[in-house]
């Protein structure tokens, strides 16, 4: 079962804009990492967080994490059109070595 | 980095066919190799996970007769659709994690859409 739930399910913006995709989740975890999916392709991983770090930085993309609130968010700054696409947030549990994807959000991005 | 090969990239193909996917490591070994399916605008989902030399672990609710799952080596997984049909078309993407400092990272293959007629 899912257990990543994301936030906006749809975000549009206009290039040169900051994005900012949320994620939360139910269970302990090990790290939770960012995944960008293109329309009709494999996903690619982002960035990964460890669950005893707050905030994480990789180019254009800062990642935060918060384990009290069991949430996380992605921000995208100066956006572009090639950011078109959709985000999934993915957790490892403390238990298990399997992913968990939540329900994506899509980013547009609009030149 | 690390790249996965998935093919092929799409198929359509006739009710009761079998078809299958194959999933490649190009560049490092893979010891456990993921399959996913995927409705349109909606997430992934967990299909099963296999470990290279032993039988796959399929998640509940799919069936085991129905996607056979062959991870006989390092670099290759296949999953194959068995007598398909118009509900199991779907996106089907393959991952995989290596060893090592990558263990923790999933490494996608491109994907397969599939569609029964």
């Amino acid at each position: 079962s899912q257990q990543g739930e994301e936030d906006p399910q749809a975000l549009s913006i206009q290039e040169g804009e900051n994005a900012t995709m949320n994620c939360s989740y139910k269970t302990s975890i090990n790290n939770l990492q960012w995944y960008r999916q293109n329309s009709g392709r494999g996903l690619v991983h982002l960035i990964l967080i460890r669950s005893n770090e707050r905030e994480k930085h990789s180019g254009r993309l800062r990642v935060t994490l918060d384990t009290s609130k069991k949430s996380s968010s992605l921000l995208i700054t100066a956006s572009r059109a090639a950011d078109t696409a959709s985000y999934f947030c993915a957790t490892r549990e403390t238990s298990g070595s399997r992913l968990t994807f939540g329900e994506g959000t899509q980013l547009t991005v609009n030149p | 980095g690390a790249v996965v090969s998935q093919h092929p990239s799409w198929v359509i193909c006739k009710s009761g066919t079998s078809v299958k996917i194959e999933c490649r490591s190009l560049d490092f070994q893979a010891t456990t190799m993921f399959w996913y399916r995927q409705f349109p605008k909606q997430s992934l989902m967990l299909m099963a996970t296999s470990n290279e030399g032993s039988k796959a672990t399929y998640e509940q609710g799919v069936e085991k007769d129905k996607f056979l799952i062959n991870h006989a080596s390092l670099t290759l997984s296949t999953l194959t659709v068995t007598s398909a049909h118009p509900e199991d078309s779907s996106f089907y993407i393959c991952s995989a994690t290596g060893q090592g400092s990558t263990w923790e990272k999933l490494f996608f293959g491109s994907g397969t859409q599939l569609s029964v007629l």
